[in-house]
């Protein structure tokens, strides 16, 4: 199977910062990867998908890289509303693994 | 609008048996693939299952393997998960997610498909204990 590991597991920032979650995964995926975002007691969401494309309709403020083993999820000009717990999922074989999470909360 | 709805969760104890449902509306669900994936508490997400839109694949977690069953009925534009044998580390809220395909040109007449989950119920809750 395919660990996904996120770092950091929280993070605090601040209204309009530039935050960045890292995403590994134990072996290459090439840039068969997710990121969704998730808020309490609500579904999942998903954001970026192929490593760097953007979901219709998710704020551009939101970007992706990566590719093989190490991936980024960046969100620029951090609002309100992202605060939330962000996880990574690769798709590039089955078992489907999802990364640990990210909290992001608000310092 | 496009839309899943979970239902069937419950409280059961160890051993016992509950059986999901994820009821479809506002697509057309005879050709899209489906996900259940679960969330224990204050866990992170955990993938559960998979059936391709036809019924004609099924994977499944090593964790769950030969006590899960996932199914479908295009007809009723239901999909269903069969969970046998509960432990109480199956205690968590059960997601089904329905699967959006992606295709790029990574050179010409070359093409990718990327999958991920784009549409996601709100969820029903299990909890196995004694």
């Amino acid at each position: 199977d395919i660990q996904m590991t996120q770092s950091p597991s929280s993070l605090s920032a601040s209204i309009g910062d530039r935050v960045t979650i890292t995403c590994r995964a134990s072996q290459s995926i090439s840039n068969y990867l997710n990121w969704y975002q998730q808020k309490p007691g609500k579904a999942p969401k998903v954001l970026i998908y192929a490593a760097s494309s953007l979901q219709s309709g998710v704020p551009s403020r939101f970007s992706g890289s990566g590719s093989g083993t190490n991936f980024i999820l960046t969100i620029n000009n951090l609002q309100p509303e992202d605060f939330a717990t962000y996880y990574c999922q690769q798709s590039y074989s089955t078992p489907l693994t999802f990364g640990g999470g990210t909290k992001v909360e608000i310092k | 609008q496009v839309q899943l709805v979970e239902s069937g969760g419950g409280v059961v104890q160890p051993g016992g048996s509950l059986r999901l449902s994820c009821a479809a509306s506002g697509f057309n669900f005879s050709k899209y693939d489906i996900h259940w994936v679960r969330q224990a508490p204050g866990k992170g997400l955990e993938w559960v299952a998979f059936i391709r839109y036809d019924g004609g694949t099924k994977y499944y977690a090593d964790s769950v393997e030969g006590r899960f069953t996932i199914s479908r009925d295009n007809s009723k534009n239901t999909l269903y998960l069969q969970m046998n044998s509960l432990r109480t580390e199956d205690t968590a809220v059960f997601y089904c997610a329905k699967v959006a395909i992606k295709t790029m040109a990574i050179r010409p007449g070359s093409y990718s498909y990327y999958y991920f989950m784009d549409v996601w119920g709100m969820g029903t809750t299990v909890t196995v204990s004694s």
